[in-house]
């Protein structure tokens, strides 16, 4: 079945500095990889999203890799600022009559001023 | 747009009390799905519906009943409330089958079960 790993599980970084959160997923098949932001007491958003047939994509600040091969995935924020703080979950999408959509465990996020 | 609903934001029940979760969405989202979220577990899939008149199970359905007779509306049922159950509830509804579109999520219901 499909598996979605995400780390690493907290991640403190100096403001300014860049903060990268890694995904990793079982199902060859999975084609689309969202990640969601959730602040404290909200419900989760999107920020970004790739799919299969681009390894890079890049919105301001954030960006998101792909690596088909080794299947990983990963969200690069640049620059941080503390409204950058917040939990932030990546997920992988299976391309089948299975509609099913896995979420990786979450990593927060916390930016020092 | 209200965008997606859920009633009540906070919920208390006793042990093997039922109670439903209402979820209703009007931009006529083909998909809807529930999660629960636990502390370090991230959001877990419970149940989903890719249009009126189908559910499917996700991740961790035990315990939980849906219907999706409107495109609208995907109530999740709790027949007989545990400890376990205490979670904060998501739905969430996309356009298309799930799979390739933005999931736009409900504000939570934070359910208590003593």
């Amino acid at each position: 079945g499909e598996n979605v790993e995400q780390h690493p599980s907290t991640l403190s970084v100096q403001e300014g500095d860049s903060a990268v959160i890694k995904c990793t997923y079982s199902d060859s098949a999975s084609n689309y990889f969202p990640w969601y932001k959730q602040e404290l007491g909200k419900r989760p958003q999107l920020i970004i999203d790739i799919r299969s047939n681009v390894g890079e994509k890049k919105d301001q600040r954030i960006a998101v890799t792909l690596n088909k091969t080794a299947k990983h995935f990963s969200l690069h924020i640049t620059e941080t600022q503390p409204e950058d703080s917040a939990v932030y979950f990546c997920a992988a999408i299976l391309y089948s009559s299975a509609s099913k959509i896995i979420f990786g465990s979450g990593t927060r996020l916390s930016i020092r001023p | 747009n209200a965008g997606v609903t859920q009633t009540p934001k906070f919920q208390v029940l006793k042990t093997g009390q039922s109670m439903t979760l209402q979820c209703a969405q009007d931009m006529n989202h083909e998909y809807m799905s529930w999660y629960r979220q636990d502390p370090g577990m991230g959001l877990r899939l419970i149940h989903y519906s890719v249009g009126a008149g189908i559910t499917d199970q996700g991740e961790v359905p035990n315990g939980y009943n849906v219907s999706r007779s409107t495109t609208e509306d995907f109530p999740l049922r709790l027949l007989s409330a545990a400890p376990s159950q205490t979670s904060v509830y998501f739905c969430a509804s996309s356009y298309s089958k799930g799979y390739q579109e933005t999931q736009y999520f409900g504000p939570g219901t934070r359910l208590l079960v003593l």
